[in-house]
């Protein structure tokens, strides 16, 4: 299987802060990686696709790059809506695993 | 496009249930349709594929052998069955459309499964 590592595992930030999160995979996966917001008693959130594609109406705010085994995750002026866990994901292979995800607290 | 999960509940170890997966706002049979759970405190963990037409399937190594899905494209529902739970499958159940380019775009809300003597 492929093993996504993000890093950090946790994040503290402030309102207006720009903040990146970075996912790397254990074996290429070319640009098929997609990025997701999930909160507390909420469907996750689809942000990004082949790594740097944002999802339809998605703000632009956010922002992924990255090819091949490392990719990152960037989120400018942060809001307090911001403030939930990141979730990247490989879709290149089945089993389309997650990283472990990345935990952004104020 | 929205998908509603439901058959979610508290279930004792050993024993079966189903989840359905029902779709509305798009063409539900152009799309394969993946399940992905969350259990309490943990992060997300996929867990089925089934392709657009049912013609494949491919389950992660934790549910394989105890999970099979099936769709109905004509009612735009998709299931799962599980068999044999163990505690360690209690976890929100989401179901998403995907497809190889978009990856994983819409998701359902989710329903529970419990696994508790």
């Amino acid at each position: 299987d492929i093993h996504l590592t993000q890093s950090p595992s946790s994040l503290s930030a402030s309102v207006g802060d720009r903040v990146t999160i970075t996912c790397r995979a254990s074996e290429a996966i070319g640009h098929y990686l997609a990025w997701f917001q999930k909160k507390p008693g909420k469907a996750p959130e689809a942000l990004i696709y082949t790594a740097s594609r944002l999802q339809s109406g998605v703000p632009s705010k956010f922002s992924g790059s990255g090819s091949g085994t490392d990719f990152t995750l960037t989120i400018s002026s942060l809001q307090p809506e911001d403030f939930a866990t990141y979730y990247c994901q490989q879709y290149d292979t089945f089993p389309y695993t997650f990283g472990q995800g990345t935990r952004l607290e104020i | 496009a929205q998908l509603v999960e439901s058959g979610g509940g508290v279930v004792q170890p050993g024993r079966s249930l189903r989840l359905s997966c029902s779709a509305s706002g798009f063409m539900f049979s152009t799309y394969a349709i993946y399940w992905v759970r969350q259990a309490p405190g943990k992060g997300l963990e996929w867990v089925a594929v089934m392709a657009h037409d049912g013609s494949t399937e491919n389950y992660a190594v934790s549910v394989r052998g105890r999970c099979a899905m099936s769709r109905d494209n004509a009612n735009k529902t998709l299931f799962l069955q599980m068999h044999s739970l163990r505690p360690e499958d209690s976890a929100t159940y989401y179901c998403a459309r995907g497809d190889n380019y978009f990856g994983l775009d819409v998701w359902g809300q989710g329903t529970t499964v419990t696994v508790s003597s």
